[in-house]
């Protein structure tokens, strides 16, 4: 099976700025789950996203959304960008029903200038 | 919420050697304990992980047991090897019938093997 897949691999945007950042799950799976990895904070989970409904979300303002569409891809959007949000963006997949076994993508690097 | 602290920051042993990476939840109703590596500029890769209600489980060199009354996982490398450089980072959720909550990480440990 292919792997967690995620695109863009590198962006740089400018604060104030909104950008949107793509997951596509393993097939078969339908759970997708996004987090934020920084230096100083380290993987923080942001929101998990199941049948198309976010079911669980993290500690991260409203600035953070996400979507998942009918075929289990996911998309992060942050509006209004911040320095702080500079930072590799993960997502990973899950069968997300008798197993939660999280498999991770390369991610997005995001550096906001 | 859940917090989950790891230890040591940083280990560095010879290689050959055992190397032992402990951590700490404050939700006794976590029940989900995975562990990851990841290695420089690349994704974290899941290695292995417990359930709360098995108390070790192992896999090759690599061994995670789980103390549910102290709340409290470790994990447990032996005859390490250079390929084993790496951060690991530990983490806990919740799995219930629904799903399972986000998975909440320890800050990692460095893991350096000495030739």
């Amino acid at each position: 099976k292919a792997g967690v897949t995620q695109t863009p691999r590198y962006l740089i945007k400018t604060r104030g700025q909104q950008v949107t950042l793509s997951c596509s799950p393993i097939s078969g799976h339908r759970s997708v789950s996004w987090y934020q990895q920084t230096p100083g904070q380290g993987l923080q989970f942001l929101f998990e996203y199941f049948s198309e409904t976010q079911r669980n979300k993290g500690n991260f303002p409203g600035r953070f959304s996400g979507r998942q569409f009918s075929n289990s891809r996911s998309e992060m959007n942050v509006s209004t960008l911040e320095l702080g949000d500079s930072a590799l963006y993960l997502c990973a997949s899950s069968p997300g029903t008798s197993s939660n076994e999280q498999f991770f993508g390369p991610g997005t690097r995001l550096t906001v200038l | 919420g859940e917090n989950v602290e790891q230890h040591p920051s940083t280990l560095s042993v010879q290689e050959g050697d055992s190397a032992v990476i402990k951590c700490t939840y404050s939700d006794s109703a976590s029940n989900y304990f995975p562990w990851y590596k990841q290695e420089l500029g690349k994704r974290p890769q899941l290695i292995i992980d417990i359930r709360s209600n098995v108390g070790e489980k192992k896999d090759q060199r690599i061994a995670v047991t789980l103390n549910k009354t102290a709340k409290h996982f470790s994990l447990h490398i032996t005859e390490t090897q250079p390929e084993d450089s790496a951060v690991y980072f530990c983490a806990a959720s919740i799995r219930s019938g629904g799903g399972a909550d986000g998975l909440t990480f320890g800050k990692g440990t460095h893991l350096i093997i000495q030739p």
